[in-house]
């Protein structure tokens, strides 16, 4: 079974500064990857997702990942934190052969003003 | 709008009480799932399931049961309820082709007292 790791459960960043919120999976198989958020009190959204296309991969609200496989890494990014980006991040993979999800703990993101 | 429909939102439940959930999604995914989020312990699967008729456990099974007699639903039951079964539980969808991720509902705070 695939393992995710988020490191960090919480971050916090200075509104404007980079954002950088890191996610390594386990497979040795290049699986699909994708980054939720959470906002408080809703259900999760879809980021953004790999799917074996271009290993940089854009998602909403200005946010992007990196696939690397040489470090098994999926890390999220965004150049300019906004305060309205304060929420739960969740990182998942799932196998391509698989039929379920494996989500990482989360990694709450605080913003300062 | 398309999309995953949990009912009820809310819900407080004595000891020993029994209740079900219900999701419902428009989008013909085969794929279906019954997450709880924990702080600290991120999301973990209770049960899923592939396809109409079908279901499988996950993660976490124990003191729930499901049933997916259509298509488009999938009922999660408590039994028992206990304090341990406090949490928010989500259900998801997925198509068989997990590139698109899982689309998720709003979610079930339920509270056992």
């Amino acid at each position: 079974a695939q393992s995710v790791t988020q490191l960090g459960s919480h971050v916090s960043v200075s509104e404007g500064a980079l954002v950088l919120l890191r996610c390594n999976y386990s497979s040795s198989v290049p699986p699909y990857l994708f980054w939720y958020v959470q906002y408080p009190n809703q259900g999760l959204q879809l980021l953004l997702k790999y799917t074996s296309a271009a290993t940089l991969v854009k998602g909403i609200n200005g946010f992007e990942a990196e696939f690397k496989k040489s470090e098994t890494s999926f890390h999220l990014t965004k150049p300019s934190a906004h305060m309205s980006d304060a929420a739960e991040y969740f990182c998942a993979v799932s196998e391509w052969t698989g039929n379920q999800f494996y989500f990482g703990t989360g990694t709450s993101l605080t913003v300062i003003p | 709008n398309a999309g995953v429909t949990q009912t009820p939102k809310f819900r407080v439940l004595k000891t020993g009480q029994s209740m079900t959930l219900l999701c419902a999604q428009d989008m013909n995914h085969e794929y279906m799932y019954w997450y709880r989020q924990d702080p600290g312990m991120g999301l973990r699967l209770i049960h899923y399931s592939v396809g109409e008729g079908t279901t499988a456990k996950g993660e976490v099974p124990d003191g729930y049961n499901v049933s997916r007699l259509k298509k488009q639903n999938f009922l999660l039951g408590l039994e028992s309820a206990a304090p341990s079964q406090t949490s928010v539980y989500f259900c998801a969808s997925s198509s068989r082709e997990f590139n698109y991720g899982y689309t998720f509902g709003s979610g079930t705070r339920l509270t056992v007292v």
